[in-house]
């Protein structure tokens, strides 16, 4: 039979474009956040983190962005290369309690295209 | 750099077989973890463990158990795998006080 499954959010950019991957957490309490890419046949990859203390961090070629009014996080990503290519997640440890044990909440996704 | 070894890519079992997930660290880490991870759905914890021989249950542990005997070994055991258990299923180890999360290269469980 026919399975109907959630569709990821897509983004398509040109080489060279700067690419911004967006995400929307949940709980107003989790004081850490991390992006992790995902290329086909491979476990997630850490990119780049960011503490609640912080609005923006910066790294080799990608930024994070944390608006904490709106419980919004933002990957850019500089001079986009086809290599970028893969799903990126977004993750949240919430620390409410302070016995997390450093759990992560994963967002869906964003599926990134690059074309050359 | 931080390694995550999981004993299988690719697996296919039977409904009703008992699989079991083997993953290993070489890190020393406190923190290991299990998730699966379906289209569309993100990856969802369903066991990790903070010590040896400790475990807790995370957001989907039903038809699952898991068996931490060694510091460096987190097992996932599927006591009677059925079919929508098919997925895949990722390691992730995690030492303290880093919040990052070291993953392995994922198991692809068929069950039929």
């Amino acid at each position: 039979g026919e399975s109907v499954g959630l569709h990821l959010p897509t983004l398509s950019v040109q080489e060279g474009d700067n690419s911004i991957i967006n995400c929307a957490y949940s709980n107003s309490a989790s004081d850490y956040f991390i992006w992790y890419k995902q290329e086909s046949g491979k476990g997630p990859q850490f990119i780049i983190d960011i503490r609640s203390n912080m609005d923006k961090r910066q790294g080799q070629r990608v930024t994070v962005l944390l608006n904490k009014t709106v419980k919004h996080l933002s990957l850019q990503i500089a001079a986009t290369q086809p290599g970028d290519s893969a799903v990126y997640f977004c993750a949240e440890n919430s620390n409410a309690g302070g016995t997390s044990y450093g759990k992560l909440t994963f967002g869906q996704g964003t599926i990134l295209t690059v074309h050359p | 750099d931080v390694k995550v070894t999981q004993s299988s890519r690719y697996l296919v079992k039977r409904t009703g077989e008992k699989v079991f997930l083997e993953c290993v660290q070489d890190m020393d880490h406190e923190n290991m973890f299990w998730y699966r991870q379906d289209p569309g759905l993100g990856l969802r914890l369903i066991y990790f463990s903070y010590d040896v021989k400790m475990k807790e249950k995370g957001d989907i542990p039903e038809g699952y158990s898991v068996s931490r005997e060694k510091k460096e070994r987190f097992s996932l055991i599927l006591e009677s795998a059925s079919t929508n258990q098919t997925s895949m299923y990722l390691c992730a180890s995690r030492g303290t006080p880093s919040y990052e999360q070291y993953f392995g290269p994922g198991t692809r469980l068929t069950v039929t």
